[in-house]
């Protein structure tokens, strides 16, 4: 069965920092692979997504994401990072089907 | 993209009763799913809900707990029966209006529910 895990739970930076959320899969084929991020109080918005092709995504919001087969990786990252980030990311993919499988999130603080 | 309506919003309901959650969305859609997420837990698939037949719920959940009903191709129910303080999470609505799995999700903004 798919699984995806992030590793941190908790990672918190200075405004104007650079970000990276770490991101592992396990599947045996290419899965398709997201981030989202869920603020306060919010529904899950849609940051970026990999299915093929460039491995290097660019989002909304300023993020960027990197596929790295070799490392079953797909990371988050802002060159910098505003207050209004804070937020829980969750990384996710689909394998074989249609369903989504969810990590564990990381919940970023932004330190002014 | 997709227009997920989510309602209600937020609850707080006794033990022993049961809640239903409404997801209107403003396109047909063939994949619904509902979703849990538990207090700082991930998001879990409770289960899919199809349109005209009975939904297909993932290990740990039952339809006695949780029925979905799916009359249409915009609009599904989620009921948690007999709610106890362990059913206290938030529950999401998610879309995928393409129907594969190399489209976007789209999800409602949650209802969050506590039991007292």
């Amino acid at each position: 069965a798919q699984s995806v895990t992030q590793p941190d739970i908790h990672i918190t930076v200075s405004e104007g920092a650079s970000l990276e959320l770490r991101c592992n899969y396990s599947y045996g084929a290419t899965p398709y692979l997201f981030w989202y991020v869920q603020s306060p109080g919010q529904g899950l918005q849609l940051l970026l997504k990999y299915f093929s092709g460039d491995t290097l995504v660019q989002g909304i919001k300023g993020f960027e994401a990197e596929f790295k087969r070799s490392q079953s990786s797909f990371n988050l990252r802002k060159p910098s990072v505003h207050w209004s980030d804070a937020a829980e990311y969750f990384c996710a993919s689909t394998g074989g089907g249609n369903k989504l499988t969810f990590g564990t999130g990381t919940q970023l603080k932004v330190e002014l | 993209s997709a227009v997920i309506s989510q309602k209600p919003s937020r609850d707080i309901c006794q033990r022993g009763t049961s809640l239903t959650i409404q997801c209107q969305v403003d396109s047909q859609v063939t994949m619904m799913f509902w979703y849990r997420q538990q207090p700082g837990q991930s998001l879990t698939l409770i289960a899919t809900a199809n349109q005209g037949s009975e939904a297909t719920y993932e290990s740990g959940f039952v339809i006695d707990k949780f029925p979905i009903s799916r009359p249409n191709l915009t609009f599904s129910t989620l009921t948690v029966s007999n709610m106890s303080p362990e059913d206290s999470s938030i529950y999401l609505c998610s879309v995928l209006p393409g129907g594969s799995r190399n489209t976007e999700a789209f999800f409602g903004q949650g209802t969050r529910l506590t039991v007292v």
